[in-house]
This record gives structure tokens, C-alpha cells and sequence, in this order.
């Protein structure tokens, strides 16, 4: 099946400073990636949709200057947490779709990045 | 996104026991999923659900897409050890993200 890659899997940094997270689609082209961000013990979030070759749509309450997601190209979208703080500690999973932008092929999964800023 | 009302929230069983959970939701979806996530790794697919009323296996595990499109469940028959983990249901829209349940969270006790 498609495989769907994140990296980092997991990374410690320290306030104030920018993570980036990678979502790879290795083996199909992915017109379009979702963000989700997870809490421990709790659901996963969808933070934002990303279309290749144009700007994201965050969902309400998620701050685009703070959460900046590019999506360059059909294999690769990143997510950059811009000045991290404690709160901004969690689960960060992205998901690709897998066909043309707004169809309805199967969503596959990463492994998630866990963000732990200290 | 509108999250759905997943129940339960936990359950703790024996070993060979039968599993059943569900989802239900204020609005209509034309998909329904079931995922299954392990400690510190993504969800991976167990099931999609693509027509009301749709009855659909796979291995242990039976799922069901709800007549009015609003609900769903989910039963692992005979249960085993590895299939600890946490259990979503996720409902979806033609052509957009989904809608994820906030969890069933299954011990299993040899």
C-alpha cells in the first residue's frame, strides 16, 4: 500500500525556537495533505488542508503565522511551528490523499512527530 | 471539523472476548472509517465504509455504515492481545479531511 513519511519522528527543542516537520508521499503524488495535531489521550484535530501549489486552509482557532505549511511540491508538504512554546507540545500527524485535488482516494497516514519544546 | 460521539471510551476484556463499539453524528457523511492507532504511531486503516447500510469485514473485525449515514460500528470478534491499542472512528465527506472520533481505547487481558 502507499506509505506515507514523516520526519522527524520525534524532536525536543527549546522555547522560542522553529521546528520543521516533513510529510512525504513515497510512492503515489499527493495533491493534497492534511495536518492533524494529537493530544495525549485525545482525538486527533485536523489543523489544515494543504493543496499543492497554493496556500493552506486552516481550520477555526489554528494560527496560520504561527503553524506555516508549504506544499511545494506533490511528494512534500512541511509544517514549521514558528517560536515554539510548552503549549505548542504534541502529536503532529499529516495524512495524503492520494488522486486529483478533491477526489476521493484513500487518505493515507504517517507515522506522526511528536514535539516536545521545553 | 466536527468531531463525532464515540463510544465507549475504554473498555477492558478478557482474552477471547467479542468487542463492540460505535459512532454516531449529527450529520449525514458519505464515508465512514475505522483506525486503529498504536502508542506514538500514526492511525492505519481498518475499515472503510463507502454505502449506507454497507456490511463489511475484514478478518475479526465487522463493520457497518448506518442505514440513516449518521452512525456506525465497529466488533472484534474473539479479541487477542495485540489488539490493544486506541480505536477511531472517522467520518468523511466527499473530498475532504476527516472528521475523527475521540477514541476507544481497548485493554485486552491474556
Amino acid at each position: 500500500g502507499a506509505v506515507v513519511s514523516q520526519h522527524p519522528s520525534w524532536v525536543i527543542c527549546k522555547s522560542g525556537t522553529s521546528v520543521k516537520i516533513e510529510c512525504r508521499s513515497l510512492d503515489f503524488q499527493a495533491t493534497t495533505m492534511f495536518w492533524y495535531r494529537q493530544f495525549p489521550k485525545q482525538s486527533l484535530m485536523l489543523m489544515a488542508t494543504s493543496n499543492e501549489g497554493s496556500k493552506a486552509t486552516y481550520e477555526q482557532g489554528v494560527e496560520k503565522d504561527k503553524f506555516l505549511i508549504n506544499h511545494a511540491s506533490l511528494t512534500l508538504s512541511t509544517l514549521t511551528v514558528t517560536s515554539a512554546h510548552p503549549e505548542d507540545s504534541s502529536f503532529y500527524i499529516c495524512s495524503a490523499r492520494e488522486g486529483k485535488r478533491g477526489g476521493t482516494g484513500e487518505l493515507f497516514f504517517g507515522e506522526g512527530s511528536r514535539l516536545t519544546v521545553l | 471539523g466536527q468531531q463525532l460521539n464515540q463510544s465507549p471510551q475504554s473498555m477492558f476484556i478478557q482474552e477471547g472476548e467479542d468487542v463492540s463499539m460505535n459512532c454516531t453524528s449529527s450529520s449525514i457523511f458519505n464515508t465512514w472509517l475505522w483506525y486503529k492507532q498504536d502508542p506514538g504511531e500514526g492511525p492505519v486503516l481498518l475499515i472503510a465504509l463507502y454505502k449506507a447500510g454497507e456490511l463489511t469485514s475484514n478478518g475479526r473485525l465487522t463493520a457497518q455504515f448506518g442505514i440513516t449515514r449518521k452512525d456506525s460500528f465497529l466488533n472484534i470478534s474473539a479479541s487477542i492481545p495485540s489488539d490493544v491499542g486506541i480505536y477511531f472512528c472517522a467520518g468523511q465527506h466527499s473530498g475532504y479531511a476527516l472528521n475523527f472520533g475521540k477514541g476507544t481505547s481497548l485493554l485486552v487481558t491474556p
